[in-house]
């Protein structure tokens, strides 16, 4: 399978643990995007990633979150001290883009629960 | 604050109709917009792309594009009830040195049969 994985995917948790999430992009792809969605919303951009430079954060991002992707190929995504507001399902995306353009695959996602 | 707007429906269309879903954005710079199907706990799959003004045509699917208006559509011909899902729209605005994709919050189509 050539898609984008993702590990875990649920992960139940209590409040104030810190969790990891990974993600394994395509593999020629030389972009990667995290989002979190919850019910009834689009996929809300976290950041991004171009081979291992992290270009872009969102400004609604908690700095309780970090984002990683060493030599260009998976990354992760921690979420330290856990809160009920951080339910939700983290969607990573991949794409290749050229001359500014690129459609991005999903992986299936990590459902997170907080207790 | 720039938006991407959908009507979350649902929108309800018999077996074999066109269903058309509709998205206004408000980057007036945006270049890049796509159209995505998620059906229910499962993650977005693309279904088309669009970059130019006027239509694109892949099987069923019809994306049409006007720049002008800031308006970009879907339209499903032959609808079947394994359509029903939601329909998310996407544009790439520019936020700071970057062009991010915005999503709308999707519009939930159901075919019945």
């Amino acid at each position: 399978d050539t898609g984008v994985s993702q590990n875990p995917r649920h992960k139940i948790t209590k409040r104030g643990q810190n969790v990891t999430f990974r993600c394994d992009p395509i593999s020629e792809h030389n972009r990667l995007y995290w989002y979190r969605q919850t019910l009834g919303q689009g996929p809300e951009f976290l950041t991004y990633f171009q081979n291992e430079a992290q270009l872009e954060k969102s400004r609604l991002l908690s700095d309780r979150f970090s984002a990683e992707r060493p030599k260009g190929s998976f990354s992760t995504l921690e979420i330290q001290r856990t809160e009920q507001g951080d339910s939700a399902m983290y969607l990573c995306a991949s794409s290749l883009v050229q001359g500014g353009i690129g459609e991005q695959y999903f992986g299936p996602g990590t459902r997170l629960t907080v207790t | 604050q720039k938006e991407v707007e959908q009507n979350s429906g649902p929108l309800s269309v018999p077996e074999g109709a066109i269903a058309s879903l509709n998205c206004t954005y408000s980057d007036r710079v945006s270049q890049s917009f796509f159209w995505y199907r998620q059906y229910s706990g499962k993650s977005p799959e693309l279904i088309m792309s669009i970059y130019s003004n006027g239509d694109k045509e892949d099987g069923r699917f019809t994306a049409q594009l006007n720049k002008a208006s800031q308006y970009v559509s879907l339209l499903i011909r032959d609808s079947q009830p394994s359509d029903s899902a939601t329909y998310l729209c996407a544009v790439n605005e520019r936020t700071g040195g970057s062009y991010i994709p915005t999503f709308g919050r999707g519009t939930s189509l159901i075919v019945h049969p």
